[in-house]
């Protein structure tokens, strides 16, 4: 069966600096998808990026990047310039490859300080 | 285009009475899931609903059920309610298939339920 863990329950940044959240998984599959998604106070989950475990190539969106260690099953969200709105609880997902059933970590409540 | 919607926001209910959440899709997707988050929790995979057919389920027992009508929005319902079912139930939907958006799914707000 596949897990997600986010050891990390609550961090704090400082604004304007960079803080990097933590997400492990297991799997036996090779083929999947990972997620992190935000979910601010207002409750709606937002897609902050996405990783093709077939692509080698971190992804980033602006200021967030992975980094993906496929081997390790590793999966961390870098976060630079932070910003008070990214004050929010952060998900990471996974997703076997043709499904669409997520399986979500606890989440890592994020408080940027100003 | 209209992004996923939920009804009600809030909800409340006493145990053992039964309860139906609704969710319309985002235009063009015909796959729908549903997530039970219980409070300062990950999401739980309930069930999923492709082209009103049931298409997966997570470990949730038989008196949560679903429907997925032809224009592709979604019911859940919970039956003889427990004070456990109390949560944030969140509806997600997706283009289906392989498509090029890779898996990604699109969330609603949310409807919270309250069980007393």
């Amino acid at each position: 069966a596949q897990t997600v863990t986010q050891s990390q329950p609550e961090m704090s940044v400082q604004e304007a600096e960079t803080v990097t959240l933590s997400c492990t998984y297991d799997t036996s599959e090779n083929n999947y998808y990972l997620f992190w998604y935000k979910q601010p106070p207002s409750r709606q989950m937002i897609l902050v990026i996405r990783q093709e475990a077939y692509k080698q190539q971190n992804a980033t969106e602006n200021r967030f990047s992975v980094n993906f260690q496929k081997a390790a099953k590793s999966f961390s969200l870098k976060i630079s310039d932070s910003q008070l709105g990214d004050t929010a609880m952060y998900f990471c997902a996974f997703c076997t490859s043709g499904t669409y059933k997520y399986i979500f970590g606890t989440g890592t409540r994020l408080k940027v300080l100003a | 285009e209209t992004g996923v919607t939920q009804s009600p926001t809030h909800l409340i209910k006493t145990r053992g009475q039964q309860v139906t959440l609704r969710c319309s899709s985002q235009s063009g997707h015909n796959t729908v899931s549903w997530y039970q988050q219980a409070l300062g929790q990950g999401p739980q995979f309930i069930f999923q609903y492709y082209r009103e057919e049931e298409n997966g389920r997570g470990n949730f027992p038989p008196r949560f059920s679903g429907l997925q009508f032809p224009n592709y929005s979604s019911e859940l319902n919970v039956n003889a309610l427990e004070l456990d079912d109390s949560a944030l139930y969140l509806c997600a939907s997706s283009q289906g298939g392989a498509g090029p958006l890779g898996n990604e799914q699109f969330f609603g707000p949310g409807t919270r339920l309250t069980v007393l």
